[in-house]
């Protein structure tokens, strides 16, 4: 029973225009939620991240918005760089006392076209 | 500051066999958690590390276990290999438990044959 949806394994958009990376979870407990950008053969990297007290958090061009109540959380690249070719995993923090897990979406695979 | 550092980079392993992969966080990080990922999984928590005690485990079998040692360094271990046990095994570290921001290594590429 998958937490954390990325309905969308892939994604392209041209250079210079907007890309929108979607993600579902299904407990509206989570209280973190972060995205992750992953190049081939290269760990995942922290891009973003959100409290669930927010429902937007903007860091240059990356801005990570939460609907609390449709439990849908989005990442917005504007502009989009062909150097943001990669895959973008979406990820909770479930917390339990002292313990901490992260848990991923699938991953979208975002191209931008030049 | 050195990252987090994944040894080795790749490993072919014949089924049956086990392997042990090695983690080492970044300096004054004392969780470590990993992570499979596969091509139609996604990356899967497998466990969490603090302090040399294991805080929290993922849904795998017993089969894959870890430690953590008094200098944060982890190594994950994998008994009776299985073909399917074939992907990218990755490591990442963080201050805390509580911390939201994890590091993670490049990862261990492991092929069961």
């Amino acid at each position: 029973d998958q937490q954390v949806k990325q309905n969308s394994p892939s994604l392209s958009v041209q250079e210079g225009r907007i890309s929108i990376l979607n993600c579902d979870y299904t407990n509206s407990m989570f209280d973190y939620f972060l995205w992750y950008k992953k190049y081939p053969a290269e760990g995942p990297t922290f891009l973003i991240s959100i409290s669930s007290i927010k429902d937007k958090n903007e860091d240059g061009r990356f801005t990570v918005f939460l609907n609390k109540s449709a439990k849908h959380l989005s990442l917005h690249i504007v502009p989009s760089q062909p150097g943001d070719s990669a895959v973008y995993f979406c990820a909770v923090i479930i917390s339990s006392g002292s313990a901490r897990q992260l848990t991923f979406g699938s991953g979208t695979q975002l191209t931008v076209l030049p | 500051k050195a990252g987090v550092t994944q040894t080795p980079r790749y490993l072919i392993k014949t089924r049956g066999q086990q392997v042990t992969l090695s983690c080492s966080p970044i300096s004054g990080h004392r969780s470590v958690s990993w992570y499979q990922q596969t091509p139609g999984q996604g990356l899967q928590f497998l466990f969490e590390y603090f302090s040399e005690t294991q805080r929290n485990k993922g849904n795998f079998p017993g089969r894959f276990s870890g430690r953590q040692f008094s200098n944060s360094r982890s190594e994950m271990n994998v008994s009776t290999l299985e073909l399917g046990d074939s992907a990218l095994y990755l490591c990442a570290s963080s201050w805390t438990t509580t911390n939201t921001e994890a590091f993670f290594g490049q990862g261990t590429r492991l092929t069961v044959v």
